[in-house]
């Protein structure tokens, strides 16, 4: 099982400040990783895939980087609708895997 | 508008079991994989399964498989979770996601329906 593991566990940070998350995979997962956003009481939604692709609808503020086992997403400029929690996926391999989340939360 | 819409949570007592079901639209049903995935309480998100399109081929996590079956009915448009044999540990919230263009990513998820197991 590809272990995904997330940093840090929470980060906090003004409006207008940059975020940046790290997912470390415990293999190569090449560029087969995913983020998603979740905000309390509400389902996850998919952010960025494939590593660096933007889904539609998507700010360009959130970008994603990284690929083998080291990945990066950045928020350039928070806005208060960001804090929330943010997860990594791997599709590479099944099973498909989650990290444990980063919670961005408001300094 | 793209939209998924689970049922069939409840609370069971441990080893009893529950069908869960997800209700699919605005998308051709038939053509997309469907996940489930479950988040427990205050915890992370964990894949549970998913069922490939047209060919129905599904894949499960360990901690499911042999307890839970996954299935569809394109007919109506509908995905099934028949989980048996229920944990304290399966206690969760489970999300239907749709799976984005068979990469095995979910760009669609429903609100999600309650399972709770306790004695």
């Amino acid at each position: 099982e590809i272990v995904l593991t997330q940093s840090p566990a929470t980060l906090s940070l003004s409006p207008g400040e940059r975020a940046t998350l790290s997912c470390r995979a415990s293999q190569s997962v090449s560029t087969s990783l995913a983020w998603y956003q979740q905000k309390p009481g509400q389902s996850p939604r998919l952010l960025i895939y494939d590593a660096s692709s933007r889904t539609t609808g998507i700010p360009a503020r959130f970008s994603g980087s990284g690929s083998g086992t080291d990945f990066t997403l950045t928020i350039s400029s928070l806005e208060p609708e960001d804090f929330a929690i943010y997860y990594c996926q791997q599709r590479l391999d099944w099973p498909i895997t989650f990290g444990q989340g980063t919670r961005l939360e408001i300094e | 508008e793209k939209q998924l819409l689970e049922s069939g949570g409840g609370l069971v007592q441990p080893g009893e079991s529950l069908r869960l079901s997800c209700v699919a639209s605005g998308f051709t049903f038939s053509d997309c994989g469907v996940a489930w995935v479950r988040q427990a309480p205050g915890k992370g998100l964990e894949w549970v399964s998913t069922i490939g399109g047209s060919d129905s081929a599904t894949s499960y996590a360990d901690s499911v498989k042999g307890r839970f079956t996954i299935s569809r009915d394109n007919s109506k448009n509908t995905l099934f979770l028949q989980m048996n044999s229920l944990r304290a540990e399966d206690t969760a919230i489970y999300y239907c996601a749709k799976v984005l263009n068979w990469r095995n990513y979910y760009d669609y998820w429903g609100r999600g329906t309650l399972v709770g197991v306790s004695s």
